[in-house]
């Protein structure tokens, strides 16, 4: 399977503490996009990678959030203290450089903070 | 800012009929793309069709269909004979220029549809 994957799939944990997710694009794609999506709602752009640069956040990501793509690979995107307001899932996504190119979706992490 | 409105929330029909899912966008860019995603009840985005503001010719794929009219801001999406395994939530997203300078997309917030036998 060379898709978008994403780990791990469901992560419950208990308010304060910290998560992290992982993301693994498509090889030859070196744009790399995390989403928030709650239950209801579009996706809402988080942030996004051009190989190994972050060139964009949303003012969504607090200062809580964080995310790394260390060689231009992988992805992970950490939250730290997490709060209920946080449960949701969260999409990574690849694609090629250009705007025009679509974006191939990973199946997400959801995440429940009790 | 840009915007998407997607305000059918849900639509129900019964197999074989067509049904149209509207879209509405608001962006200051002259240049921009609209996307079409299906989101079916396994949870993956899946992308059906890319059209840049410049080409306004409407496009058919099978039993898809778009509609793109710069003059109303609307880029339709028709299903003809419609099948079960349509059922899905259906997004419709804009990709303009961002404060910064990036292209960045913004999702409406979809269009359930539930294709009954």
């Amino acid at each position: 399977d060379t898709g978008v994957s994403q780990n791990p799939r469901h992560k419950i944990t208990k308010r304060g503490q910290n998560v992290t997710f992982r993301c693994d694009p498509i090889s030859e794609h070196n744009r790399l996009y995390w989403y928030r999506q709650t239950l209801g709602q579009g996706p809402e752009f988080l942030t996004y990678f051009q190989n190994e640069a972050q060139l964009e956040k949303s003012r969504l990501l607090s200062d809580r959030f964080s995310a790394e793509r260390p060689k231009g690979s992988f992805s992970t995107l950490e939250i730290q203290r997490t709060e209920q307001g946080d449960s949701a899932m969260y999409l990574c996504a690849s694609s090629l450089e250009l705007a025009l190119y679509e974006q191939y979706f990973g199946p997400g992490t959801r995440l429940t903070v009790t | 800012a840009q915007k998407v409105t997607q305000a059918q929330t849900e639509i129900s029909v019964v197999e074989k009929e067509d049904v149209t899912l509207d879209c509405v966008y608001e962006t200051r860019d002259t240049t921009y793309y609209l996307f079409w995603y299906k989101q079916p009840p396994s949870g993956e985005l899946v992308f059906l069709i890319r059209r840049n503001s410049f080409d306004e010719q409407n496009e058919i794929s099978g039993r898809y269909s778009w509609n793109f009219q710069k003059s109303t801001s609307s880029f339709n999406f028709t299903i003809t004979a419609s099948q079960v395994v349509d059922s899905a939530v259906y997004f419709c997203a804009l990709s303009g220029r961002a404060s910064g300078g990036s292209y960045i997309p913004t999702f409406g917030r979809g269009t359930s549809l539930i294709v009954h036998p």
